[in-house]
């Protein structure tokens, strides 16, 4: 099962700001940095925000991370009919050793 | 522009062993700053970090698979696989390989590139 938990889904229209939740503990994002994957239907996931904020070139400026303590948060603003995806977080489990994914939230533009 | 792309011989069958490999093109997998990891999603679902493997040889593994998992690399043909052995339905999943960029000072560590994925099936 998954150590991050993420809501399910979220939604909103075109243009709206919509933010996606993900709580750890202080074992992973307390003691890590986060990251942030989008995966389109049917393809594989690519990074979209990195070291809790950072944006890798070519990801648009509507797509922010930040973290406090034992949580962090994606925001997207402006919201796009492209945004329609599965967005997970991630970060390393130092008392696992390992990797750990978000439950993972999809993202429905109305 | 580093590609990956994962390989296999297709559906397994329950207890058999599932194996893959994946096929690291258009740079050396022995670059420094960077980890090899084998990731699953079974349809439906969310992602399942399953372990992962430096070019020195060193592994991490999921606790939760480990005594079932084996991933090994070879430099000199640039690629890396997986094995999982006793498997079951619950193996049935889409299995991606992932670069991993990592540097300890920063703290970045983040998969920065996928393969495209590939369906195995484990089924009689």
């Amino acid at each position: 099962q998954s150590v991050l938990t993420q809501p399910p889904s979220a939604s909103g229209t075109p243009g709206q700001r919509v933010t996606i939740s993900c709580s750890g503990s202080s074992s992973n994002i307390a003691s890590n940095t986060v990251n942030w994957y989008q995966q389109l239907p049917g393809t594989a996931p690519k990074v979209l925000i990195y070291s809790n904020s950072q944006r890798p070139s070519g990801v648009p400026d509507r797509f922010s991370g930040s973290k406090s303590g034992t949580s962090a948060s994606l925001a997207i603003s402006g919201l796009q009919s492209e945004d329609e995806a599965d967005y997970y977080c991630a970060a390393w489990d130092d008392s696992l050793n390992g990797q750990v994914f978000g439950t993972g939230t999809k993202v429905t533009v109305l | 522009q580093v590609q990956l792309q994962e390989s296999g011989p297709g559906p397994v069958k329950p207890s058999q062993t599932l194996s893959l490999t994946c096929t690291v093109s258009g740079g050396s997998i022995s670059s420094g700053s960077y980890y090899w990891s084998w990731i699953r999603q079974p349809a439906g679902k969310g992602l399942e970090w399953i372990g992962r493997i430096y070019p020195s040889g060193s592994t991490n593994y999921n606790l939760s698979l480990k005594s079932r998992v084996t991933i090994s690399v070879d430099t000199s043909k640039n690629q890396f696989s997986l094995k999982v052995s006793s498997v079951t339905a619950a193996d049935t999943a889409v299995y991606y390989c992932a670069r991993s960029y990592y540097d300890f000072w920063s703290g970045y560590d983040y998969f920065d590139c996928w393969g495209q994925g590939t369906l195995v099936t484990v089924s009689s």
